[in-house]
């Protein structure tokens, strides 16, 4: 079976504040999804990382796939309240052999940013 | 918005009640997924349809039931629940399935459930 375990759980940081939050994993994934889901929303795709090493910017957010696609973290800089959320990692599995490929979700990283 | 709507948004069941949840999708796409979404559990796949197929059914009970009449449309059909589960059920569209690895998953508001 194949986890993806994130961390921290829960984080409330002050506006301004710089954090990380980690998804990792024993299992080799071929891509890596981070979404963020608001309250009483689904989750909505942030970036798609493909590439072992890859890092993507998306204004203050960066995203890093680890070497050997096992890991990847997510990095805010200069947290704000709308960063509040929980913020989950999804990995493709690789070489399933099935009809699908399906998308393992990770355990979530809830945020809160206060003003 | 997503372009994926979920109907409705909140339900309370009775253990001996049957109920449907719908999910439509604007978007074009063949593939349409349903997750479950505990609490302190990882978003855990239901069901996938691809062109009105069902090509996955992850080992859920019986008492679920999708059905798919056409690729903008797909429904959880719903009898004696359990107060287990209770959760967010979520839908959600993709252009294909997955098959590469880059498919981007587009997902509903989600219902709210409550089995008491």
């Amino acid at each position: 079976t194949q986890l993806l375990e994130q961390s921290p759980q829960f984080l409330s940081i002050q506006e301004g504040e710089n954090l990380t939050v980690y998804c990792n994993s024993s299992s080799v994934f071929s891509s890596l999804q981070w979404y963020r889901q608001e309250p009483g929303e689904g989750p909505v795709l942030l970036v798609t990382v493909v590439t072992g090493g890859e890092v993507k910017k998306l204004k203050r957010l960066t995203f890093q796939f680890g070497d050997a696609r096992k890991d990847s973290s997510l990095h805010i800089t200069a947290a704000q309240p709308g960063d509040t959320g929980l913020y989950l990692c999804a990995g493709y599995n690789s070489g399933y052999g099935g009809a699908t490929n399906k998308l393992i979700f990770g355990t979530g990283t809830l945020l809160a940013v206060q003003p | 918005e997503t372009g994926v709507t979920q109907t409705p948004r909140h339900l309370v069941m009775g253990m001996t009640n049957k109920k449907s949840l719908k999910c439509e999708q604007h978007l074009g796409h063949n593939a349409m997924y349903w997750y479950k979404q505990s609490a302190k559990k990882p978003l855990e796949l239901m069901f996938v349809y691809s062109l009105e197929e069902r090509v996955e059914n992850n080992s859920v009970p019986s008492r679920f039931s999708p059905e798919c009449p056409n690729s903008s449309h797909l429904f959880l059909h719903l009898h004696t629940l359990q107060p287990e589960d209770s959760a967010l059920y979520l839908c959600a569209s993709s252009r294909a399935l997955g098959r590469a690895f880059q498919e981007t998953q587009y997902f509903g508001p989600g219902t709210r459930l409550l089995v008491l």
